[in-house]
């Protein structure tokens, strides 16, 4: 069966460290892969997506970045963190066929301070 | 797909009403339609994915509804119970299938 992990589930980190983020995906092969952000008071923002390994878009500009190293490895970045970058961070696969579901991580809460 | 908007933002019915809500979509490029039950902090829930005109499903007491000429979806509560309290998210899949954008929801609060 499929499953995705995501990891940290809490973050605080102070304004300007860096950011990492991992997701990964297992059970699958060639999945579609999003980061998706909830920040204070407001809906799931789409961040960044990819089809295929090193394939990356990003629909939001901001000081994040991501990355696709492996086929089932979805990695969210930051060199340089804003207190604006808090919020609720999921990361979420769903298959090439078209009647099928997202599945999401469990989310990362981060704090930037 | 540029333009996700759901109506209403938020709702507060009494347990046992019954309620619906709205999902409007860009028509072009459609691809699928998903809704989703999300508590927040918690990994949304998959309700329905749509993909053809027409379309009703239905699951216990939810169902839900697609107009992809037009553009909009509804979503059905039948008998509301506290359990229902979420916010409810349409995410329309544009065509070629990779790019899932959300709305911003509809909150249901269902009280006693």
């Amino acid at each position: 069966s499929q499953t995705i992990h995501q990891w940290p589930a809490t973050l605080v980190q102070p304004v300007g460290s860096p950011l990492s983020l991992e997701c990964t995906v297992e059970g699958t092969s060639n999945p579609n892969l999003y980061w998706y952000r909830q920040a204070a008071g407001r809906g799931l923002q789409l961040l960044f997506y990819s089809v295929g390994i090193g394939q990356i878009s990003s629909e939001v500009p901001q000081n994040l970045s991501a990355s696709r190293p492996q086929d089932r490895q979805f990695i969210l970045s930051s060199k340089k963190l804003l207190l604006s970058d808090s919020g609720f961070y999921l990361c979420a696969w769903i298959s090439r066929i078209r009647g099928t579901e997202a599945f999401f991580g469990q989310g990362t809460r981060l704090t930037v301070v | 797909i540029l333009n996700v908007e759901q109506s209403p933002q938020s709702l507060h019915v009494q347990e046992g009403d019954s309620t619906n809500f709205t999902c409007s979509f860009p028509s072009s490029n459609f691809y699928a339609l998903h809704w989703y039950r999300w508590e927040t902090a918690k990994s949304p829930e998959a309700l329905f994915v749509m993909t053809l005109n027409g379309d009703e499903k239905k699951k216990g007491r939810i169902s839900a509804t697609l107009n992809t000429k037009e553009g909009y979806s509804y979503l059905y509560i039948k008998g509301s119970q506290p359990e229902d309290s979420a916010t409810y998210l349409c995410a329309p899949r544009d065509h070629g299938g990779n790019k899932l954008t959300f709305g911003t929801g509809t909150q249901l609060k269902v009280e006693l």
